[in-house]
């Protein structure tokens, strides 16, 4: 069964700050894996979404990387803002896409003026 | 487009109560999913569809049905609620493309079981 892990379940920055999410999962054998944004009583946005044979996706301040064979990704964003401040969901598909996702819990990211 | 609509926002129901939650997309996606939020626990997987008139069972099934007659439509129904399926509840969906389906959800719907 694939689980997914997500360190630290919380972090605390100064505005500015460069910073890393981190992702694992217990299962290399995946399609692809998307990183998800919640912000408080909302629902989920996507922010990036890797396929498993890329190592990387960017979206602005965002960078996102996949190392499939160690099971492992990675959240960085630059320059964090107050707006940033929000869950950050890793998950993870196979199955080719089709049986639904395996979610981590999530990092809960507070990003201070 | 309105993407992935879910109804109610959200419902409160008595013990052994029966409701259907609704969920829309407008995308023509192939893909459509169901997973509860509870806290501590994450998103898990409730059922999935991989198109019309074919369901099947995520990781936390019991108390739950669903069906698929339409491609935009998903609803899950509730036959008789319990406390513990008190949770915040979304739906998903994705194309089915060659590729990687990026996965939209819907905004929830909060359901309290009292």
């Amino acid at each position: 069964k694939q689980e997914v892990t997500q360190i630290p379940a919380a972090l605390s920055v100064p505005e500015g700050e460069n910073l890393v999410l981190n992702c694992s999962f217990t299962d290399s054998a995946i399609y692809n894996l998307q990183w998800f944004r919640q912000d408080p009583g909302k629902g989920l946005t996507s922010l990036l979404l890797i396929q498993s044979s890329q190592r990387e996706q960017t979206s602005g301040r965002l960078n996102a990387s996949l190392d499939k064979s160690s099971g492992r990704s990675t959240l960085y964003i630059a320059a964090s803002q107050p707006g940033d401040s929000a869950t950050y969901l890793c998950a993870v598909t196979s199955g080719g896409g089709a049986d639904g996702l395996t979610f981590g819990k999530g990092t809960h990211l507070i990003i201070q003026p | 487009n309105a993407g992935v609509t879910q109804t109610p926002k959200f419902q409160v129901l008595k013990t052994g109560q029966s409701m259907t939650l609704q969920c829309a997309q407008d995308m023509n996606h192939e893909y459509m999913s169901w997973y509860r939020q509870d806290p501590g626990m994450g998103l898990r997987l409730i059922h999935y569809s991989v198109g019309a008139g074919i369901t099947d069972q995520g990781e936390v099934p019991n108390g739950y049905n669903v069906s698929r007659s339409t491609t935009e439509d998903f609803p899950l129904r509730l036959l008789s609620a319990a406390p513990s399926q008190t949770s915040v509840y979304f739906c998903a969906s994705s194309f089915r493309q060659k590729g990687a389906p990026e996965a939209f959800f819907g905004q929830g719907t909060r359901l309290t079981v009292v």
